[in-house]
């Protein structure tokens, strides 16, 4: 149980285009999502906590309009790359938590987005 | 925020050895978990362990929470062990409730 979908698991595309990334969770309901960005070699950072039915909370140096985060259900937490840029190339990662379990319980995470901006 | 350290950076173990990851941290958590990121960057979610011991197969964990700190235990390791270990940990205080990665143990296991 607690499955954590994301798609797709690699994407191409070409500078100044927006990528949408979609996190599902498959068997529960998460009213919490998180998206997490690696660069290679590097450890997971959090970008922004996705709360369901609220805007998002985002991390210190992540900027909200670059990176819309869209959390319109109980089961799917969208990104948005707006504007792509090289830079923007990265690993992205999305993760959830059963609801129903509250703060003392895992994070389940997805098989993560590889983003190449040419 | 809370901090995370992971030692020792690199590991190198010959087919059949044993170690043992530690990880540190600096404040009280709610939730500390130990993944292991294969090559394709998926993150295998091996234990949630916020204190205690667990053990699953040639894997075992021991949080000792009141002392601030993790172990990884890995027996009889296998080439298909290599990979990346992460340890992340939630703090119990705080408003904002967030899993923190340490910067990851890389193991390579040589046959």
């Amino acid at each position: 149980g607690a499955v954590v979908s994301q798609h797709p698991s690699r994407v191409i595309c070409k500078s100044g285009t927006s990528v949408k990334i979609e996190c599902r969770s498959l068997d529960f309901q998460a009213t919490t999502m998180f998206w997490y960005r690696q660069f290679p070699k590097q450890s997971l950072m959090l970008m922004a906590t996705s709360n369901e039915g609220s805007k998002a909370t985002y991390e210190q140096g992540v900027e909200k309009d670059k990176f819309l985060i869209n959390h319109a259900s109980l089961t799917l937490s969208t990104l948005t790359v707006t504007s792509a840029h090289p830079e923007d190339s990265s690993f992205y990662i999305c993760s959830a938590r059963v609801a129903y379990y509250g703060g003392n319980s895992p994070l389940h995470f997805g098989n993560g987005t590889r983003l190449t901006v040419t | 925020g809370i901090q995370v350290e992971q030692s020792p950076p690199d590991l190198i173990l010959q087919e059949g050895a044993n170690s043992t990851l530690r990880c540190n941290f600096s404040d009280s958590v709610n939730n500390l978990q130990w993944f292991h990121q294969n090559p394709w960057g998926q993150l295998i979610n091996l234990f949630y362990i916020p204190s205690g011991t667990k053990q699953n197969g040639r894997l075992s964990a021991t949080t000792v929470a009141t002392e601030r700190y993790s172990l990884l235990y890995i027996s009889s390791s296998q080439t298909t062990d290599s990979g990346v270990y992460f340890c992340a940990v939630e703090s119990l205080t705080g408003a904002n409730s967030k899993l923190t990665f340490g910067k990851g143990i890389t193991l390579s296991v040589r046959p």
